[in-house]
């Protein structure tokens, strides 16, 4: 019952340095999002994905990239790490627009 | 664009006691409304939805929340809270045509259930 799955769960970066976080799900679900949680900013759309092979940009694009090479898989890539992006990450699906998001349990990243 | 409003940043009430968590959206069209609850250090969870018909919905844990379309309001109650109930509630608002990627979040209600 695994649902959506996000890895790792904590990261301490250095500023400059590159990371990537997976999210993974099991319910065949056709959409995917990455959304950053900041204290007192609810929570923000950064990019998000309607099928395998496709990408989009949400509200708060800079400084990531995403990739969708598997239905399954929706993985963020940090590529040179700023203190701004310091927040919770949270992975999500739905089966189609509309429908209910199922999210992941988040990925707490701190750049130092 | 659509926008989400909580009124409450933050919620204390005491054990046994009725909350309401109030919700405010922009738009005047048609649109999907849902509550979500995070626990500590726990991803976001579906309390319940309105999509259409009844404007009273009820979700899980005993909350419900009514679509006041006039009032552009979506307000989550419960009659009686527990300890278990502290968590922050999110109220978030899609366009039916335009899908979940436009769904916008409020920015949150903690809502703290004292003995």
């Amino acid at each position: 019952n695994a649902g959506v799955t996000q890895t790792p769960k904590f990261r301490v970066l250095k500023t400059g340095q590159s990371m990537t976080l997976l999210c993974a799900q099991d319910m065949n679900h056709e959409y995917m999002y990455w959304y950053r949680q900041d204290p007192g900013m609810g929570l923000r759309l950064i990019h998000y994905s309607v099928g395998e092979g496709t990408t989009a940009k949400g509200e708060v694009p800079d400084g990531y990239n995403v990739s969708r090479l598997k239905k399954q898989n929706f993985l963020l890539g940090l590529e040179s790490a700023a203190p701004s992006q310091t927040s919770v990450y949270f992975c999500a699906s739905s089966q189609t627009s509309g429908n209910t998001i199922y999210f992941g349990e988040g990925s707490w990243l701190t750049v130092v | 664009a659509q926008s989400v409003t909580q009124l409450d940043s933050q919620v204390p009430v005491f054990e046994e006691a009725p909350v309401e968590l109030r919700c405010n959206y922009s738009s005047s069209v048609s649109v999907y409304l849902f509550w979500y609850v995070q626990y500590p250090n726990q991803g976001l969870q579906l309390l319940l939805k309105y999509l259409s018909g009844s404007t009273l919905v009820k979700g899980i844990n005993g909350f419900e929340a009514e679509f006041n379309k006039s009032q552009t309001s979506f307000h989550l109650r419960k009659p009686s809270v527990h300890i278990s109930d502290t968590a922050e509630y999110f109220c978030a608002v899609s366009d039916p045509q335009g899908g979940s990627e436009k769904l916008v979040f409020g920015k949150g209600t903690k809502l703290t259930v004292n003995p």
